[in-house]
């Protein structure tokens, strides 16, 4: 049964760089049709979908992170990881991994979440 | 961006009861191939989110029968006939038409 795990700092200090990782267990990560994201959701709101990247390193991002994220794929390792610099306090927030199904085009599966809180 | 605006953002509920929830978009999700690009998913408390609904009323796999969903191209419901204790949670729909998927405000379901 596959699985996603998100690990990283949970405390960045403004205008520095967050990064997180994702890993892929119980299945490889080049195999099969899908994209892997990241979604986050701060304290009591919405979830917002950041970005997404598939083996061959084909990466989309959302408009208004665009030009400070960044997601990486390392397929030897399993794992795929997302950088977000100069950030505020508006970041902090729940990160999510998720793989998206290119063939069906949904999200499938979830990492259980990782909370990243930016302050001094 | 599409916006997705969800209705109501609080619904009490008594258990065995049904229960619907709204979602509108900014544009229309129907694309010419008929798929209509809409997704629910829900959010137990301290979970991450678990699709339900895919491509407007695909349940996905696992999920109860008592969730169905049904829409047009901007108007999306979300239906649960008989409502149980386990379905208190957040419920968020979200497009996948085009980037960047965008997710409802989430309605809290409540007993």
């Amino acid at each position: 049964q596959v699985q996603l795990q998100e690990s990283g700092p949970g405390l960045v200090k403004p205008s520095q760089t967050l990064s997180l990782t994702c890993t892929v267990s119980g299945g490889s990560i080049s195999g099969g049709s899908y994209y892997w994201s990241w979604i986050r959701q701060p304290a009591g709101k919405a979830l917002e979908w950041i970005g997404r990247i598939n083996t061959s390193g084909t990466t989309d991002y959302s408009p208004s992170l665009q030009g400070r994220v960044s997601i990486s794929v390392d397929t030897s390792k399993n794992q795929f990881s997302l950088k977000l610099n100069s950030v505020t306090a508006a970041d902090t927030a729940v990160y999510y991994c998720a793989r998206w199904v290119f063939d069906i085009w949904y999200f499938d599966l979830w990492g259980r979440g990782t909370l990243v809180t930016v302050s001094s | 961006d599409i916006v997705m605006t969800q209705s109501p953002l609080s619904l009490p509920v008594t258990p065995g009861e049904p229960a619907s929830i709204s979602c509108r978009s900014s544009q229309s999700l129907l694309h010419s191939n008929g798929h209509k690009y809409l997704d629910w998913f829900m959010q137990r408390p301290g979970q991450s989110p678990q699709l339900l609904i895919y491509l407007g009323s695909h349940r996905a796999s696992g999920v109860a029968d008592r969730f169905s969903g049904s829409g047009s191209g901007t108007d999306f419901t979300l239906k649960i006939s008989r409502v149980e204790a386990e379905d208190v949670g957040v419920y968020y729909c979200m497009h996948s038409l085009q980037l960047p998927h965008t997710f409802g405000q989430g309605t809290r379901l409540e007993i």
